[in-house]
């Protein structure tokens, strides 16, 4: 069974500009959760989506957005880019229920200049 | 809410020798998830080993096994025969198990293992 993929793998974007990273979960996985990985601030939780919902949400400003597809492919959005947003956003994938485990993909690492 | 310290920024072990990876944990909750996750420099995260909180005996994976005290709100991590390859950060995290929708991986800072020949 395929990992979960993230595209693209490696992003430079001027402040103020968007992104759209993209994140494909393992197959059968219907959730999927988002991360942002910086050396200040380690990792925190953006928000998760489930069966095309957010379910729960990060204390993010609202320039990060996000959306899950029928499919359960999810993509997350940044507009009016910040030097500070430059960080590793990791993806997750998750079965449905309260056992389970999250399995990660290799993250997006955006730069912003 | 929820908080997970790991108070050793750094930690060295020689090859084939074992060592142990701190965490303590806040929480109001009687119910949760305890996990020990690997990130290697390619950055992919591993997941190590897993705890239910309502299992009293202690998770072992391989060379991998933890020291879960609930009372104290601490969840070691022990590294036994050590290899090159394990040489990686190491993240604790902590996940509620009920609470509603709230799946949510609160993580430690994480601690840098560096392994020795």
């Amino acid at each position: 069974k395929a990992g979960v993929t993230q595209t693209p793998r490696y992003l430079i974007k001027t402040r103020g500009q968007q992104v759209t990273l993209s994140c494909s979960p393992i197959s059968g996985h219907r959730s999927v959760s988002w991360y942002q990985q910086t050396p200040g601030q380690g990792l925190q939780f953006l928000f998760e989506y489930f069966s095309e919902t957010q379910r729960n949400k990060g204390n993010f400003p609202g320039r990060f957005s996000g959306r899950q597809f029928s499919n359960s492919r999810s993509e997350m959005n940044v507009s009016t880019l910040e030097l500070g947003d430059s960080a590793l956003y990791l993806c997750a994938s998750s079965l449905l229920g309260a056992n389970y485990e999250q399995y990660f993909g290799p993250g997006t690492r955006l730069t912003v200049t | 809410a929820q908080t997970v310290t790991q108070s050793q920024p750094e930690m060295s072990v020689q090859e084939a020798e074992t060592v142990t990876l701190s965490c303590t944990y806040d929480t109001s909750e009687s119910d949760y998830y305890l996990f020990w996750y690997k990130q290697p420099p390619s950055r992919q995260m591993i997941l190590v080993i897993r705890q239910e909180a309502y299992k009293q005996q202690n998770a072992t994976e391989n060379r991998f096994s933890v020291n879960f005290q609930k009372a104290a709100k601490s969840f070691s991590l022990k590294i036994s025969d050590s290899q090159l390859g394990d040489a990686a950060m190491y993240f604790c995290a902590y996940r509620p198990l009920s609470g509603g929708s709230n799946y949510k991986l609160t993580f430690g800072k994480g601690t840098l293992l560096t392994v020795n020949p």
